[in-house]
């Protein structure tokens, strides 16, 4: 099955940094997505991006397919960008299940 | 727009109950998932269920675990005899895969925290 890699697995950031984080994917997908989980534990979505780039106020995400990796890009982070930060991907077997990676923890310093 | 909810936000049980967590998909969503995350662990596939059966499930979906849409618009897990590893947070997805994009992207509920003890 497909297999995802974040990275890095820790970042400390000063408010007002940039950061990109990056997840691999082994393998041909259907469905790439980026969450936020926040101090609740729920998952916010930040974008469904199997391809392309698109961008969400100070978010921004870039898909290369054909390379089978994805980039989270956050600019003039603010502390409340803190929390995991989790690429999912998901292919074409039965069921479409979606795989997670183990996630980028990020801490914005005030 | 409309959501997955889950119920309830909370749930605790006493090792070997029997416990139902609950959710709402997405009307018109065809695929449902049950997911899972151990405190401070990655989030886990456990199964997925379409077309009234179940279309793959993990290594986790033991005997222990079943799955059920008992009419058309709840879609629920039972773990039967719970144990203290069962202890994390539950999500519930669904996907629409009708044709219309963006077709293959999962819509996750807010969680169902389960604490065994």
């Amino acid at each position: 099955g497909i297999q995802v890699e974040q990275s890095p697995p820790d970042l400390i950031l000063q408010e007002g940094a940039n950061s990109t984080l990056r997840c691999n994917f082994s393998d041909s997908v259907n469905n790439l997505q980026w969450f936020h989980q926040n101090p609740w534990g729920q998952l916010i979505n930040l974008f469904y991006i199997p391809s392309g780039t698109k961008q969400n106020g100070r978010l921004s995400a870039t898909t290369v397919a054909t390379e089978r990796y994805s980039l989270l890009y956050i600019s003039s982070s603010q502390t409340t960008d803190s929390g995991v930060y989790f690429c999912a991907a998901g292919g074409f077997t039965g069921g479409f299940k979606t795989i997670f990676g183990a996630g980028t923890r990020l801490f914005v310093k005030a | 727009e409309p959501e997955v909810t889950q119920t309830p936000s909370h749930q605790v049980t006493q090792m070997g109950q029997e416990v139902i967590l609950r959710c709402v998909p997405i009307s018109n969503h065809l695929y449902f998932y049950w997911y899972r995350q151990i405190l401070g662990q990655k989030v886990e596939f456990l199964v997925s269920f379409y077309n009234n059966e179940i279309s793959e499930k993990s290594e986790i979906f033991d005997d222990q675990f079943s799955v059920e849409r008992p009419d058309g618009s709840n879609f629920t897990l039972k773990i039967r005899s719970t144990k203290l590893e069962d202890s994390a947070m539950y999500f519930c997805a669904s996907r629409r895969d009708d044709g219309g994009p963006p077709y293959n992207e999962q819509f996750f509920g807010p969680g169902t925290r389960l604490t065994v003890l």
